[in-house]
């Protein structure tokens, strides 16, 4: 599992509030990467972090932001939850091309 | 813009017989080429990769297989086992990028 933790694991919210979702690694990897997974759409890049404070946009950051204030940690942050944004959360690390997954979260927003 | 398409959707196989997923891309710059494997619940977990400077890549009963000039690769399960009823992803990425590229997934299901 390359050491990556998702917290929490499910979560069920209502519109309009706020939520964060937690990422840990133990390896001490540079890059980390936030994805949703939905049907028929596959694994979309949310955000990602190429370093601690450096963190860029991905295919479908709208809504969403992210932090990196340790490189251990990588938070994702839907400022108002949405329907929308019902989904599964994946965080992913990489050595060189190789990206690894963790457990994920899933997230229900009523 | 999907830059790799993913075929079939779904897909059923009889057990012991062999299991081809395709994936087609259209940047040119793709020069990493893995699969993904995912069991409900869990994370998607790298399968097997390959680069374009071979055709072909073997590990155990899994094997891709690359055509550059048509900008395509596939993955193969040979023999087939209930075990192997998952979802696959392929995915694409250029040197020096670090982001991966996915396919839509393959949901395959191994029946006895």
């Amino acid at each position: 599992d390359a050491g990556i933790t998702q917290s929490p694991r499910h979560k069920v919210t209502e519109t309009g509030t706020p939520v964060t979702l937690r990422c840990h690694q133990t390896e001490n990897h540079r890059y980390m990467y936030w994805y949703r997974q939905d049907p028929g759409h596959g694994l979309r890049l949310i955000h990602y972090s190429y370093g601690v404070k450096d963190t860029d946009k991905g295919e479908v950051s709208d809504g969403y932001s992210v932090s990196r204030s340790k490189t251990e940690d990588f938070l994702l942050t839907l400022e108002s939850a949405t329907s929308s944004q019902t989904s599964v959360y994946f965080c992913a690390i990489s050595q060189g091309n190789e990206q690894y997954f963790g457990p994920g979260t899933r997230l229900t927003v009523t | 813009q999907q830059q790799v398409k993913q075929s079939p959707q779904s897909l059923i196989v009889q057990k012991g017989g062999i299991s081809i997923i395709n994936c087609a891309y259209e940047n040119t710059a793709f020069d990493y080429f893995p699969w993904y494997q995912q069991f409900p619940g869990k994370g998607p977990a790298l399968l097997i990769a390959i680069r374009p400077d071979v055709s072909e890549k073997k590990e155990g009963r899994f094997t891709i297989s690359f055509n550059k000039s048509a900008k395509q690769f596939s993955l193969h399960i040979m023999d087939s086992q209930p075990g192997d009823s998952a979802t696959y992803f392929c995915a694409a990425s250029s040197q020096g990028n670090e982001k991966l590229t996915f396919g839509t997934g393959t949901r395959l299901t191994i029946i006895p």
